[in-house]
């Protein structure tokens, strides 16, 4: 069965030190992998996807993450936190292969971004 | 592009009422997909929709049901509310249901149940 676990719930990095965000998790075939964040009374905005393609994927506001297959993981990360980045973030494994080739999306929890000044 | 719109954006209701929340996908958009989300329980899937049939569903009581209409509108339909039924409910669409499809959210509707 396909699981998502973030390895954080709260993370609290100071503006302008780098950012981890950390992502596991298991799929029995081949997964795409999602990075969405979600700001206060905002909705969910895509940060980044992984489609079997570069294993290193560059999204958007200078956030980025590696699909490493070894270790199940797809961690995001950025050189330096800025304040307007404190925010949810949630991984999400997208699984094929169900009836009719329809997506099975399962979300983590979510790791929430706190950037102190 | 106009993204995707819920309506209403608030909504309070008692126990054992029932309520019709509202999501406008992105224009050429045929998928909607639509989650409850709760800070205990994280995002949980409901449903999503396709070309007016239903695709997927989670593992949520019948009182949730969904409909899909010609122009990809669709609607959630809660009945006999219950407290714990108080949630974010975010609407999705995307322009198909595969797995590597990206899905764009709309801001939600908070719904209280008193």
């Amino acid at each position: 069965a396909q699981s998502v676990t973030q390895l954080d719930s709260h993370v609290s990095v100071s503006e302008g030190t780098p950012v981890l965000l950390r992502c596991n998790y298991s799929s029995s075939y081949s997964p795409s992998l999602f990075w969405y964040v979600q700001h206060p009374n905002k909705g969910l905005q895509l940060l980044l996807k992984y489609t079997s393609a570069a294993t290193l994927v560059k999204g958007i506001n200078g956030f980025e993450a590696e699909f490493k297959k070894s270790e199940t993981s797809f961690h995001l990360t950025k050189p330096s936190a800025h304040m307007s980045d404190a925010a949810e973030y949630f991984c999400v494994v997208s699984d094929p292969a169900y009836a009719g080739n329809n997506r099975k999306l399962i979300w983590g929890l979510g790791t929430s971004l706190a950037v102190n000044p | 592009k106009a993204g995707v719109t819920q309506t209403p954006r608030y909504l309070i209701k008692t126990r054992g009422q029932q309520v019709t929340l509202s999501c406008s996908p992105i224009s050429g958009h045929r998928s909607v997909s639509w989650y409850q989300q709760t800070p205990g329980q994280g995002l949980q899937f409901l449903f999503e929709y396709f070309s007016e049939t239903q695709r997927n569903k989670g593992n949520f009581p019948g009182r949730f049901s969904g409909r899909q209409f010609s122009n990809s509108r669709s609607e959630m339909n809660v009945s006999t509310l219950e407290l714990g039924d108080s949630a974010l409910y975010l609407c999705a669409s995307s322009l198909r249901t595969d797995s590597t499809d990206t899905q764009y959210f709309g801001p939600g509707t908070r719904l209280t149940v008193l």
